[in-house]
């Protein structure tokens, strides 16, 4: 089944730590997407790539960095300069990036500070 | 620049009953729009969207939504809730130029009561 995967489904973060987290797909699409969801204010934009070696910041990338060296992977790693991270993190993809495509979402990973 | 109102952050409705979720949007060009369902820890998927073409649309599990430039409105209805309908659901819009940056509002969650 063709399809995105994240993983972990629960991570949890120390303070000073940077943690990344893992997003697959295997749906042949150009364009990959991070986003952050917190209760009450919807998804918000951390980083997308359109193309395998580029990426663009969103809304809120400060504390946040991503790499795209592979085209089926597009991991995104939460830094210690990150004061508020917990948050449930989703993973998407689309052929091309394109305005009228549709977004595949992965299952998410759900981050906690301890 | 793109924004996304929804308006009531809770509906409940009983089975049966019409469901009517509420989004409004702001765009400074013209707009593609999406709706976008999320179950409990999972990811999103896709509902309905607007691009070009009719403006009544018709997505999957008998919802539709009329896109109303007017109103700046693309409000979700379903003639008859289910209890599997029960979930939260999100309105976003998308220039319809450049990348594909999509813009969600706060999200409805939905209850079914028997």
């Amino acid at each position: 089944d063709g399809g995105i995967t994240q993983s972990p489904k629960y991570l949890f973060r120390k303070e000073g730590q940077n943690v990344t987290l893992s997003c697959e797909q295997n749906l042949n699409h150009d364009a990959m997407y991070w986003y952050r969801q917190d209760p009450g204010q919807g998804l918000r934009l951390i980083y997308y790539s359109q193309i395998v070696n580029d990426f663009q910041k969103g809304d809120i990338a400060e504390g946040y960095s991503v790499s795209r060296e592979k085209k089926e992977s597009f991991p995104l790693t939460v830094t210690s300069a990150q004061k508020n991270p917990t948050a449930f993190y989703l993973c998407a993809s689309s052929p091309d990036g394109q305005p009228t495509e549709t977004q595949y979402f992965g299952p998410g990973t759900r981050l906690l500070v301890l | 620049a793109q924004s996304v109102t929804q308006l009531g952050s809770h509906v409940s409705v009983s089975e049966g009953a019409l469901v009517l979720l509420r989004c409004n949007y702001s765009s400074s060009v013209p707009p593609y729009l999406f709706w976008y369902v999320q179950y409990p820890n999972q990811g999103l998927q896709l509902l309905l969207k607007y691009t070009t073409g009719a403006t009544l649309v018709k997505g999957i599990n008998g919802f539709e939504a009329e896109f109303k430039k007017s109103e700046t409105s693309f409000h979700l209805t379903k003639p008859s809730a289910h209890m599997s309908d029960a979930a939260e659901y999100f309105c976003a819009v998308s220039a319809s130029q450049g990348a594909q940056k999509l813009v969600f509002g706060q999200g409805t969650r939905l209850t079914i009561n028997p």
